[in-house]
């Protein structure tokens, strides 16, 4: 069974910049969440999805966004990139409710 | 602020004996306590999971929870050096729904 694909492994951008991350979550699974991590915060929490709806929301700015499509896989954006962007990105998927979640490999993500 | 306190180590074991990893958290109505473990470089892979207070094994793994005491454990035993990583301590505080709360993590060691 495939695991939870993310792409692209690697990005590179300029501040001021936007982008798009695209998560593919594991057959089956309808519930997608989205994490930063970063030296200094460890991972924190962006956003959940389930059956195209957003359920949760971490204490993110409005700059980053996400949407699920009808075959559960995700996209989330972040617009107007800052330095402090700098991380990387994590999508987790799993069966619903509290059932455990497994992450994929993540997209690390530079702001130059 | 809903919190995950971890001792942030490092923790130094040698092969084979027992390491003991501890958490705690802030919020009492919590349903779901998890345990990732992530090598350097690398996404956090699902150790073990515990909804119910008492013992879940599972292998090497135990772990522990005490909702009144609100803390949850995870006892590795016949430690190896391929256990060597940082282990997170999740919460879902998000009831029925995901929202994750991550405590910073401990790095393990073990010595051959």
């Amino acid at each position: 069974k495939a695991g939870v694909t993310q792409t692209p492994r690697y990005l590179i951008k300029t501040r001021g910049q936007q982008v798009t991350l695209s998560c593919s979550p594991i057959s089956g699974h309808r519930s997608v969440s989205w994490y930063q991590q970063t030296p200094g915060q460890g991972l924190q929490f962006l956003f959940e999805y389930f059956s195209e709806t957003q359920r949760n929301k971490g204490n993110f700015p409005g700059r980053f966004s996400g949407r699920q499509f009808s075959n559960s896989r995700s996209e989330m954006n972040v617009s107007t990139l800052e330095l402090g962007d700098s991380a990387l990105y994590l999508c987790a998927s799993s069966l619903g409710s509290n059932q455990p979640q497994h992450f994929g490999d993540g997209t690390r993500l530079s702001i130059l | 602020q809903k919190e995950v306190e971890q001792n942030s180590g490092p923790l130094s074991v040698p092969e084979g004996a027992i390491a003991s990893l501890n958490c705690t958290y802030s919020d009492r109505g919590s349903q779901s306590f998890f345990w990732y473990r992530q090598y350097s470089g690398k996404s956090p892979e699902l150790i073990m999971f515990i909804y119910s207070n008492g013992d879940k094994e599972d292998g090497r793994f135990t772990a522990q929870l005490n909702k009144a005491s609100q803390y949850v454990s995870l006892l590795i035993r016949d430690s190896q050096p391929s256990d060597s990583a940082t282990y997170l301590c999740a919460v879902n505080y998000g009831g029925s729904n995901y929202k994750l709360t991550f405590g910073k993590g401990t790095l393990l060691t073990v010595n051959p």
